[in-house]
């Protein structure tokens, strides 16, 4: 069946370290991806996203990764700061019509200072 | 804007009790969504809607009911709780459908049956 899930519930790294957060699809049918954030008491908040037409996508202080051969995403957030803590989810949308946006269970960061 | 505003915050009910979540928006986001997230997991779809007037069932939606009158309102309706829709509800809005774009979300009302 279709799954988003995550290779770790939590990761903790030092601020100021590199963090990356994995994450693993089974639908090749997937076209679209989003990493959420969801600080303590909040709802998710967009990160960034991808199309299945890319590999690689920056935006400010983070990169998704996408390889679709594995069917792995990974999101890469440069000189982590505190402000950075939080459950990052990725999200996957088939592209079989209607809205079936897949949500994997997150990964919990935890900077240290 | 205040983007996606959702009440109560936090609500215990008893089973059989019925209540409403209130959801509104103020983008004039066409699309409208209600998730679920249990403790630990991920985001499940109950109900979602395309326009005024217009709404569909997602993943989870049992138990729910949703009604869209206009574009910036879309409650969730609880009929007879039940301790297994204890849980933390999230609504969401889109400019475009799923897919095409990211969702705004609320940030959630939490309820408790008991």
């Amino acid at each position: 069946g279709e799954s988003v899930g995550l290779h770790l519930p939590t990761l903790s790294v030092q601020e100021g370290d590199n963090s990356i957060i994995n994450c693993a699809y089974s639908n090749s049918a997937s076209d679209y991806f989003i990493w959420y954030k969801q600080e303590s008491g909040k709802g998710p908040q967009f990160i960034i996203d991808i199309r299945s037409n890319m590999d690689k996508r920056q935006g400010q202080r983070v990169t998704v990764l996408l390889n679709k051969t594995v069917k792995h995403l990974s999101l890469q957030i440069a000189a982590t700061q505190p402000g950075d803590s939080a459950v990052y989810f990725c999200a996957e949308t088939p592209n079989t019509g209607g809205f079936k946006t897949i949500f994997g269970a997150g990964t919990r960061l935890f900077v240290k200072a | 804007n205040a983007g996606v505003t959702q009440t109560p915050k936090f609500r215990i009910l008893k089973i059989g009790q019925s209540m409403t979540l209130q959801c509104t928006q103020d983008m004039n986001h066409n699309y409208m969504y209600w998730y679920r997230q249990d403790p630990g997991m991920g985001l499940k779809l109950i109900y979602y809607s395309v326009g005024a007037g217009i709404t569909d069932k997602g993943e989870v939606p049992n138990g729910y009911n949703v009604s869209r009158s206009t574009t910036e309102d879309f409650p969730l309706r609880l009929e007879l709780a039940a301790p297994s829709q204890t849980s933390v509800y999230f609504c969401a809005s889109s400019y475009s459908g799923q897919g095409a774009g990211e969702l705004f979300f609320g940030e959630g009302s939490r309820l408790t049956v008991l």
